[in-house]
């Protein structure tokens, strides 16, 4: 069965960065897009950006550009995302999803990974 | 890129409908027939129940059903369950290649 399973919780001072893991099975690696949607107490749901597992390619929205780097690792199915220089307001729940290709909507979800951001 | 506007919370008794909205603009919700719909029950992972304005994955009842009308897209959930208590988010691709989620609705059922 399809599952996407994240690393665990993390917590992070200030101005560090933080790495999250998303390892993918259950299906073909590369014929889905993963994005990462982050949720944070009193929010909604942010969409952060997406890789394409099978050329590298990855689209992040402005507002975290510069910011946040997702990779891949194909001989793994694992999926990386990195966000730097974090902020008290980056403390949230990190969430993987796929998408098939050019079909707009996530199907999948991880169990998703608790960032805490505290000096 | 604003989040789209949902009312923060909706309630209902077993048995009714309820329905959410989920107003964007002409370059998200309006602009595509590419709006899904996510249940979040407390501490869990999003889960998709429509995708593509009306369309149900497959394992999610027929009680859920969506629709859009210009620049708002809607959920209604009828027959109104306990087990149906989560949040909920409307998602749109964008103009900018982008996705956009709406702000969320409590669902409680009385």
């Amino acid at each position: 069965q399809v599952q996407l399973v994240q690393s665990g919780a993390e917590v992070k001072k200030p101005g560090a960065s933080v790495k999250v893991s998303c390892k993918a099975s259950g299906y073909t690696f590369t014929t889905y897009y993963i994005h990462w949607v982050r949720l944070a107490p009193g929010r909604g749901l942010e969409w952060m950006g997406m890789i394409n597992p099978s050329a590298g390619n990855t689209n992040y929205p402005q507002r975290f550009q510069g910011r946040v780097t997702m990779t891949r690792d194909t001989s793994t199915s694992t999926v990386y995302m990195e966000l730097s220089s974090l902020r008290p307001e980056d403390a949230a729940v990190y969430f993987c999803a796929r998408e098939r290709d050019s079909t707009f909507y996530f199907d999948y979800w991880g169990q998703g990974t608790l960032v805490t951001v505290s000096s | 890129q604003s989040a789209l506007t949902q009312p923060p919370s909706m309630s209902g008794s077993p048995g009714q409908s309820v329905t959410i909205s989920c107003t964007g603009s002409s370059s998200d919700v309006g602009g595509y027939h590419r709006v899904s719909w996510y249940q979040q029950p407390p501490g869990t992972a999003p889960k998709l129940i429509i995708h593509e304005v009306s369309h149900r994955p497959s394992g999610v009842p027929d009680r859920f059903s969506g629709s859009k009308s210009g620049n708002t897209a809607s959920l209604t959930i009828s027959g109104l369950q306990a087990d149906d208590e989560a949040d909920y988010y409307c998602s749109s691709y964008t103009s900018s290649n982008t996705y956009v989620f709406g702000t969320g609705t409590k669902v409680t059922v009385l």
